[in-house]
Parts: C-alpha cells; sequence; structure tokens
C-alpha cells in the first residue's frame, strides 16, 4: 500500500501569509492520480485540487499545487480566516486509495 | 446537480452489523464509482471500498473480509455492510463519488453518518 506522509502535522501561521503544505508517496504516483481536499470542523471533505495541480470547480486562486512522483505541495498564498483547517491529499495510484494523516493549519 | 443522501443506524453493540445505504440523486448513476470513506472521532480519513455499478467492486485489504457494498441501479442506491463491528469501527461514515476520467480524485461527498460502537 502506498503510505502518503503529510508534513509538518500542524501549521501555526498568521492570516494573509503564505502556506506550504507538503505530501510524500512512499512510491512514485502519477500527478493524475492526486487530490488535495480541504476539511472544515464537523463537514464532510472538501475536493480543492486534482491532478496534482489543477483546482477544482470553485476553488480559489489562492489555492495551488504542484510535485510528481513522490513530493507534492499545496499552497495557499494568503490565508483567509476560513484557511485555517484541515487538509489532506490522495493517491489513486494504487487500492488502497489511501489519505495522509492531515496537515492542520492553526492562527498562530 | 448531484446529491447524496445517506442514512443508516446510528448505535450498534460490538459484534452487530454495521448498514448503511446512499441515495444517489441529480446525474449519471452508472458513469461512476461509489466510495465508502470513514473518519474515526479526531482522526484522519480511511477508504473502505468502491462499487462500479457496470463492474463490481473494490476493497481496502484491511477490512475486506467484514465488508459487503452493494449497488441497487434501479434505485440509484449503493450500500454498505460492515460485519462483527468493534469500538474501532467508530467513526463518521461518508458515501462519495469518483468520476472515470483521465484524472481520479472524489469530487462529491454526503454529509457523513455518525456510527457509535458501545456496549
Amino acid at each position: 500500500e502506498i503510505v502518503l506522509t503529510q508534513s509538518p502535522g500542524t501549521l501555526s501561521l498568521s492570516p494573509g501569509e503564505r502556506a506550504t503544505l507538503s505530501c510524500r508517496a512512499s512510491q512514485s504516483v502519477s500527478s493524475r492520480y492526486l487530490a488535495w481536499y480541504q476539511q472544515k470542523p464537523g463537514q464532510a471533505p472538501r475536493l480543492l485540487i486534482y491532478g496534482a495541480s489543477y483546482r477544482a470547480t470553485g476553488i480559489p486562486d489562492r489555492f495551488s499545487g504542484r510535485g510528481s512522483e513522490t513530493d507534492f505541495t499545496l499552497t495557499i498564498s494568503r490565508l483567509e480566516p476560513e484557511d485555517f483547517v484541515v487538509y489532506y491529499c490522495q493517491q489513486f495510484e494504487d487500492s488502497p486509495w489511501t489519505f495522509g494523516q492531515g496537515t492542520k493549519v492553526e492562527v498562530k | 446537480q448531484v446529491q447524496l443522501q445517506q442514512w443508516g443506524a446510528g448505535l450498534l453493540k460490538p459484534s452487530e452489523t454495521l448498514s448503511l445505504t446512499c441515495a444517489v440523486s441529480g446525474e449519471s448513476f452508472s458513469g461512476f464509482y461509489w466510495s465508502w470513506i470513514r473518519q474515526p472521532p479526531g482522526r484522519g480519513l480511511e477508504w473502505i471500498g468502491e462499487v462500479d455499478p457496470s463492474s463490481g467492486t473494490n476493497y481496502n485489504p484491511s477490512l475486506k473480509s467484514r465488508v459487503t457494498l452493494s449497488v441497487d441501479t434501479s434505485k440509484r442506491q449503493v450500500s454498505l455492510s460492515l460485519t462483527s463491528v468493534t469500538a474501532a469501527d467508530t467513526a463518521v461514515y461518508y458515501c462519495a463519488r469518483r468520476g472515470r476520467g483521465f484524472y481520479h480524485y472524489v469530487d462529491v461527498w454526503g454529509k457523513g453518518n455518525t456510527v457509535i460502537v458501545s456496549s
């Protein structure tokens, strides 16, 4: 099974700052099989990024993704108050489709 | 716009069987994979399995011996059955949709069902 390791576990930043979240895979994942999700408390996750770098419908352009093979990054260029929540990556390269353990972005 | 409505028992005793159903409204049913994903309290997401209305099922090996996913195409419903539950199965269970295109991702999620296993 492909293990996705997200870092850091918690990211403490201030509104307006830039957030960089990492997702590392235990084996190579094709970019088209890597997605990022945002989860707010008490809600289901929401698709942010698919294909490693394509924003889902309605996602603000302050969210961007990049990466390839085993290293992927989600960047939030300027944190808004509603962005201080949890983010997950997921791979579809090999079943079982696994998630990273999540990164929580909190207010510093 | 596709909507996923989930329902099922929320409180179970150890050794009982968890049963949840997800009804799909709005868009194509057979053109997608339908997944179940769970999230224990305060923890991350775990993929349980998915069903392709056209061809079959795909399960997480960690749960495969206890999980059955089924589909009723005429009712546009997918169901999850998890046998011999324990406290470790306490979680929010989500029904979700995955597309068949070049890019793979889950783009639609149900609201989730909280399932508590307690004696």
